[in-house]
């Protein structure tokens, strides 16, 4: 695998349900990110983790909870979500040098359709 | 704060025709301009950037400059072919930094055989 990936695909989950997305880059970057792309929208940037810290968190609910074991993987967790949340979910990475961040790399994206 | 505004589409061209898009925005400071391409089932691709005024980016055959005066950095390619039916969005980051990306809402471009 090169580039970024991310797993699901496609998701399909009740409001009551729990499930996580997962990203994975293979860039050797060490800064990760979460986008959430809605319908004739711009692109809303939620979550942003540094060298595994979260230097960024843009107003998101508490019903996504993002999670960076190490540089080479982030994970969303999902649970209790509203059918508003249905949306394209964008991982990116970039490389980081001291307060610079370079050009993003995205992942394909995940479809999340909330029931 | 910062905000990018595109021309809204979709636009529809046919092969070898030329393309504008149009992206203006707004911020403080001096900011780097990128121009960010989404093709179907994709995520999205750097598709060009300037990082100060005047610049001029370039890749593809795809082209924009930097314009301080009128806050624009709009796309222009001089003949577009069906492959570059793809979703393009126009963004910003803060001066020095592409920590924080803000995106213009997408051009829709299909273009026809």
């Amino acid at each position: 695998e090169t580039g970024v990936t991310q797993t699901p695909r496609h998701l399909v989950m009740g409001m009551t349900n729990k499930k996580s997305l997962k990203c994975e880059q293979h860039l050797g970057h060490n800064a990760m990110y979460w986008y959430k792309q809605s319908a004739k929208k711009p692109l809303e940037l939620m979550f942003v983790y540094s060298l595994e810290e979260r230097v960024e968190n843009n107003s998101v609910p508490s019903r996504f909870s993002p999670e960076c074991p190490n540089s080479s993987h982030l994970f969303l967790h999902l649970h209790t979500l509203q059918p508003e949340d249905s949306a394209l979910y964008l991982c990116a990475s970039s490389r980081t040098s001291g307060s610079s961040y370079n050009e993003q790399f995205f992942g394909p994206g995940t479809r999340l359709t909330v029931l | 704060g910062d905000s990018v505004t595109q021309m809204e589409g979709p636009v529809t061209l046919s092969e070898e025709a030329f393309l504008t898009i149009n992206c203006t925005y707004t911020a403080t400071g001096y900011p780097s301009l990128f121009w960010y391409v989404q093709y179907p089932g994709e995520g999205l691709q750097l598709l060009l950037k300037a990082t100060k005024a005047d610049d001029k980016g370039s890749n593809k055959g795809f082209e924009a400059t930097y314009r301080k005066e009128t806050t624009s950095f709009h796309l222009e390619k001089g003949s577009v072919q069906v492959s570059d039916s793809a979703v393009y969005f126009c963004a910003l980051s803060d001066s020095g930094s592409a920590r924080q990306l803000t995106f213009g809402s997408g051009t829709q471009l299909t273009v026809l055989p």
